[in-house]
């Protein structure tokens, strides 16, 4: 069964660095998420992303992060200067259809956990 | 407001008895999802089950169902004959059609989630 993956599983990284995590989405999927979890809290969204361009952000998607998708396969998030409240695991998601296509589940990479020393 | 309110932060359950996780959402959409998600330890999310609020029956998945009371606008999840590989946190978390503006890019928005555990 085709899958969401991102890398890396773990990154650590000091204050103030940038990070980029990446994901590969399903091939044939157009609607892209992150989200994030701080441990064992809510899982909070980011930001979505659909036709190269971002479609819907969060308040704490702020200047600091940005997404891309450099080419057809890859979607990053990258966090510009990290904080020490950054350290959360990222998941990438992906859905084969959106806007009022509510019945399409999304499907979840098995996360990046970053910690921010 | 919440959206997407689970009121038990944890439950028990004895191994291969059934199990019922709450779940009440808020929404003025007349079209929406509703969708639970599993999360190991290992900290992956996997889908589980899904209802769409025009569906007449509940939905069913193997053991799990979901109990759909759509005018008291909950969407429980109920697991059957549970298993020591069930203990897991559970997430329930809402697709809506169409926001306020009139648009709607698909985004989940997840509710606090439940730890369950079950006992041998």
């Amino acid at each position: 069964e085709p899958e969401v993956t991102q890398t890396p599983s773990h990154q650590v990284t000091q204050m103030g660095q940038e990070v980029i995590l990446r994901c590969v989405p399903i091939s044939n999927h157009l609607y892209f998420y992150w989200y994030r979890q701080i441990l064992g809290q809510k899982v909070e969204f980011l930001v979505s992303f659909y036709n190269n361009e971002i479609s819907e952000k969060s308040e704490i998607f702020d200047d600091q992060f940005s997404v891309e998708r450099p080419d057809g396969s890859n979607f990053t998030l990258k966090i510009r200067s990290t904080k020490l409240e950054d350290s959360a695991m990222y998941f990438c998601a992906s859905s084969e259809r959106g806007g009022g296509n509510y019945n399409s589940p999304l499907h979840f990479g098995n996360g990046t956990r970053l910690t921010v020393t | 407001a919440q959206k997407i309110t689970q009121t038990q932060p944890g439950m028990f359950v004895q191994e291969k008895e059934a199990v019922t996780l709450d779940c009440t959402y808020d929404t003025s959409d007349p079209s929406y999802g509703l969708f639970w998600y599993k999360q190991p330890s290992s900290g992956e999310m996997i889908f589980l089950i899904y209802q769409g609020s025009y569906d007449q029956q509940n939905a069913t998945e193997g053991r799990y169902s979901l109990n759909f009371q759509k005018a008291r606008k909950s969407a429980n999840l109920v697991i059957s004959a549970s298993q020591l590989g069930d203990s897991a946190m559970y997430f329930c978390a809402m697709r809506e059609g169409w926001d306020a503006g009139g648009t709607s890019y698909g985004k989940l928005t997840f509710g606090q989630g439940t730890i369950l555990t079950v006992h041998p």
